[in-house]
C-alpha cells in the first residue's frame, strides 16, 4: 500500500507570495492533520480535516488555511508568506478522526521565504 | 494547555551504552507515541502506548508509559551508530483541540 505523498517536496518563494501544499493520504484513510516544523518551536499541530470538515485547528494564524475533497486528498494554503513561515510541513493520515488511530507522516514540503 | 517534556534534548553515547529517554506530560492522557526522524526525512512511528502499565520492545529499543505518573521512557540498549536519529515523543488527547503534541525531540548521536 502505497504511504503518505506530499508534493512539491521544496519550495522556495518570496514574502507576501502564496503558497498551497497538497498530501495525499494513504488509501483508505479519511483524516488528515498537518503539522509545522521549525528548529525554533518543533512539531506543530496545524489543523485535521475528516471528511471534507475541520475538526481541529491549532494555534496558527488565519493566513494558514486547508480544506479537504471527497477522495480525502488535502490541500492547505499560506498567504502573505512571512520568513517565519519557512519550515518543514508535514501531513499526516489516519484512518478516523476523533478516535485514536496510529498517525502515519508522509515526507514533508520543505517551504523557504525569503 | 497540555505539555510535552523531553529530556535530554542532546544524547551523545557510545556504542554498546545503554541509556534512557524519558518522556513527562502535563495532562491525563492514555495514548502516547514514539518517533523516529532521521536528518532531512519524515517521521517514521516506532511504539504506540495505549495504556498505563504498556511496554513495548522493538529490537535495541523498549518504551513504557506510566499513566500515574505521567511517564514515558524510551530504553536503549546496546546502542550501535544506526540508531543515531532524533526521537519524539507525542501524546493524543481525545478529544482535545490539537491531534498530537509533540516533545521537542532528543537528539541521538551514538559514537564507534
Amino acid at each position: 500500500k502505497a504511504g503518505v505523498t506530499q508534493t512539491p517536496r521544496y519550495l522556495i518563494k518570496t514574502r507576501g507570495q502564496q503558497v498551497t501544499l497538497s498530501c495525499s493520504p494513504i488509501s483508505g484513510h479519511r483524516s488528515v492533520s498537518w503539522y509545522q516544523q521549525t528548529p525554533g518551536q518543533g512539531l506543530q499541530f496545524l489543523f485535521e480535516y475528516f471528511s471534507e470538515t475541520q475538526r481541529n485547528k491549532g494555534n496558527f494564524p488565519g493566513r494558514f488555511s486547508g480544506r479537504q475533497f471527497s477522495n480525502s486528498r488535502s490541500e492547505m494554503n499560506v498567504s502573505t508568506l512571512e520568513l517565519g513561515d519557512s519550515a518543514l510541513y508535514l501531513c499526516a493520515s489516519s484512518l478516523e478522526a476523533g478516535g485514536w488511530e496510529t498517525q502515519y507522516f508522509g515526507p514533508g514540503t520543505r517551504l523557504l521565504v525569503l | 494547555e497540555l505539555k510535552v517534556e523531553q529530556n535530554p534534548l542532546f544524547l551523545s553515547m557510545q556504542e554498546g551504552k545503554n541509556y534512557t529517554i524519558y518522556c513527562n506530560y502535563s495532562t491525563t492522557s492514555d495514548r502516547l507515541y514514539w518517533y523516529r526522524q532521521d536528518p532531512g526525512k519524515s517521521l517514521e512511528s516506532l511504539f504506540v502506548l495505549l495504556s498505563n502499565g504498556a511496554v513495548k520492545q522493538e529490537g535495541r529499543l523498549m518504551a513504557s508509559l506510566d499513566t500515574k505518573a505521567r511517564l514515558s521512557t524510551l530504553h536503549i540498549t546496546a546502542a550501535v551508530h544506526d540508531l543515531s536519529a532524533t526521537y519524539f515523543c507525542a501524546v493524543d488527547i481525545k478529544g482535545g483541540s490539537e491531534k498530537l503534541v509533540f516533545g521537542k525531540g532528543t537528539k541521538l548521536t551514538v559514537n564507534p
